[in-house]
């Protein structure tokens, strides 16, 4: 099956700061989410971004789907951005979406 | 609009013992999800279901595992025995293809089992 993987696997910010998450992933896809999943556990889906750049707000997300790999920006920190980023694709001709093993993000005020 | 409804939000069993989760999903909803979520790992697919028929089951251990949406609409997820190694949030959710194919999953807020 796809393979999809998530850099860094823990990340540490103080307040303010800015960063950015990667997922990288092993065939081409036709879906590609990102979700945040909060310190109480509730997946929120951020962005539904299979190509291009789409920007809400403080969060932004580019694919490059010819290069596989997916990136999430997330600038001036907040402490509510806490919680664990994940990234889930599916494969062009599957239904089947597949979940990175996710970024740890603590934003220490 | 209401989200996706899960219960219970927590259960603690012994093993051996059987479990039922419950959900239900978004109203219009027609696919729906149920996914395991063991500690430290991201979400994986149990079974899929488009209105009530399940079209992807792959994954279900189906020894001890059980699942039906009747009427296309809410579901039951059952493990029955349980085992120490069930131990993990069991995640429903749903989605309604969009209009340019999007699949946009939401989820419910889990539940949680605990198996001793």
């Amino acid at each position: 099956g796809i393979q999809v993987e998530q850099s860094p696997p823990d990340l540490i910010l103080q307040e303010g700061a800015n960063s950015t998450l990667r997922c990288n992933f092993s065939d081409s896809v036709n879906n590609l989410q990102w979700f945040h999943q909060n310190p109480w556990g509730q997946l929120i889906n951020l962005f539904y971004i299979p190509s291009g750049t789409k920007q809400n707000g403080r969060l932004s997300a580019t694919t490059v789907a010819t290069e596989r790999y997916s990136l999430l920006y997330i600038s001036s920190s907040q402490t509510t951005d806490s919680g664990v980023y994940f990234c889930a694709v599916e494969r062009t001709g599957s239904e089947k979406l597949v979940f990175g093993k996710g970024t740890k993000l603590t934003v220490n005020p | 609009e209401a989200g996706v409804v899960q219960s219970p939000r927590y259960k603690i069993i012994e093993k051996k013992q059987p479990v039922a989760f419950w959900c239900n999903p978004i109203s219009g909803h027609n696919t729906l999800y149920w996914y395991r979520q063991n500690l430290g790992q991201g979400p994986e697919l149990l079974i899929r279901y488009e209105n009530e028929e399940a079209v992807d089951d792959s994954q279900l251990p189906k020894d001890r595992f059980s699942a039906e949406r009747l009427k296309g609409v809410d579901s039951t997820l059952k493990i029955q025995p349980a085992e120490l190694g069930d131990s993990a949030v069991y995640l429903c959710a749903s989605s309604l293809v969009g209009s340019f194919g999007a699949n946009v999953l939401t989820f419910g807020a889990g539940s949680r089992l605990t198996v001793l």
